[in-house]
């Protein structure tokens, strides 16, 4: 199994400045992602992490905004940037293990409000 | 691409009463199924898992079977109690990928 640590839990911004949320992972992952949830909304993936490389965007989602970098196998981290009131989200980090079976582990997640 | 239809909330219930939340799916090949729970402020818990037809993967007294005839993986308990209030997920990884693709997140509420 993996142990994901997210970091902040929380926090409380001002529109137009810009959050970094780190992901840390305990185990040698093979992939890494980045999820946003907003306000009573189910999951919806922004990117996937790659190691050393520029991030695999999903639609609606680009690198200006969020920026995404993975250094190495364990540890990313995502920027929103110039933030609105929109962006109030909670931001969660997965991580896949592919062995016998792949399972994803997720963080607890950051939960950001703009204001 | 993959996707996932599951009931939609708020499915409010009393304690000690039977749950069942439905969960149908599209997807190529042979997935992996799964459902996470996320309990009120806090990230996903894996609740339980499955990867094969008729593996039914089992946790804190909840059941899901997979079902490939059907395509589905509903998700029952016994009888629930308040602790089990929470948003249920549910979600495919397909057999060749890496990415989870969520449905829509059924909010339990359960009352005394």
């Amino acid at each position: 199994s993996a142990v994901i640590s997210q970091k902040p839990s929380r926090d409380i911004c001002q529109r137009g400045t810009s959050l970094t949320i780190q992901c840390q992972v305990d185990s040698q992952v093979t992939m890494m992602f980045w999820y946003r949830q907003q306000p009573g909304q189910s999951l919806t993936l922004i990117a996937t992490a790659n190691q050393g490389s520029e991030a695999t965007y999903e639609s609606g989602f680009v690198i200006d905004k969020f920026p995404i970098s993975r250094p190495n196998l364990t540890f990313s981290t995502l920027t929103v940037s110039n933030m609105s009131p929109e962006d109030s989200s909670i931001y969660l980090c997965s991580a896949t293990l592919r062995g016998r079976v792949t399972e994803a582990f997720f963080g607890q997640g950051t939960r950001l409000t703009v204001v | 691409g993959d996707s996932v239809t599951q009931m939609e909330g708020p499915v409010t219930l009393s304690e000690e009463a039977f749950l069942t939340i439905n969960c149908t799916y599209t997807a190529t090949g042979y997935p992996s199924l799964f459902w996470y729970v996320q309990y009120p402020g806090e990230g996903l818990q894996l609740l339980l898992k499955a990867t094969k037809a008729d593996d039914k993967g089992s946790n804190k007294g909840f059941e899901a079977t997979y079902r490939k005839e059907t395509t589905s993986f509903h998700l029952e308990k016994g009888s629930v109690q308040v602790s089990d209030s929470a948003v249920y997920f549910c979600a495919p990884l397909p057999e060749a990928g890496n990415m989870l693709t969520f449905g829509g997140g059924t909010r339990l509420m359960v009352k005394p």
